[in-house]
């Protein structure tokens, strides 16, 4: 069965560090990764997708499959990145999405 | 673009009671989805919806849930009896198709609470 696991409950960064909130991921098929963010009083939302290889906000990730890992990065963390960040993975005929416990992230001043 | 709409945003009631929950999805989205997060942890999905149709419904406590889409548009969801450990945020989202390349979109979500 799949799984998504998110190690940090919680993580704390001072503005301008570089911050990295890492997933790791068991999944027996051909893995389709996702973040999701939640900002406070806000909807859960897609923040960016493996496939695109995209840059959403100055955060990247890129899927290492030997380390079965979708680590988030951000060379320098913004207060306004302090959120809960989720990690989740599409999986079998239905694509159903799988989600890691999530990290809340507070970006200190 | 209209979200997705859910109601009510908080409930309180008491074990062996009845609830309900609404959710209407983004207009066209074909694909209706229902998930449990209980404090602590991410979205579980209870059920999914492809139009009318049911996808998925594997994770679903059917001796206490039940769950409906009869027109293909808003859905309910329904818990009897409740019991304790059902309290939780109950979240719908909505996509355009059945495709992972479009992304779910999420209602604010139903608080749960069983006393």
């Amino acid at each position: 069965a799949q799984r998504v696991t998110q190690p940090e409950k919680l993580l704390s960064v001072f503005k301008g560090a570089p911050v990295e909130l890492k997933c790791n991921y068991s999944y027996s098929g051909s893995p389709e990764l996702f973040w999701y963010v939640q900002y406070s009083r806000q909807r859960l939302q897609l923040l960016l997708r493996h496939i695109s290889r995209e840059s959403i906000k100055g955060f990247t990730a890129d899927l290492n499959k030997g380390e079965t890992s979708f680590h988030l990065k951000k060379p320098f963390a913004q207060e306004e990145d302090s959120a809960m960040y989720y990690c989740a993975l599409i999986s079998g005929s239905a694509r159903q999405l799988t989600f890691g416990s999530g990290t809340q992230l507070t970006v200190l001043p | 673009e209209a979200g997705v709409a859910q109601s009510p945003r908080y409930k309180i009631i008491e074990k062996r009671q009845s609830v309900a929950f609404w959710c209407n999805p983004i207009s066209g989205h074909a694909t209706l989805y229902w998930y449990q997060q209980i404090l602590g942890q991410g979205p579980k999905l209870l059920i999914q919806f492809q139009n009318n149709g049911v996808v998925d419904d594997s994770q679903l406590p059917k001796d206490r849930f039940s769950a409906e889409r009869l027109k293909g548009v808003d859905s309910t969801l329904k818990i009897q009896p409740a019991k304790l450990e059902d309290s939780a945020v109950y979240l719908c989202a909505s996509s355009p198709i059945w495709d992972s390349n479009q992304p779910q979109h999420f209602g604010d979500g139903t608080r749960l609470s069983i006393l």
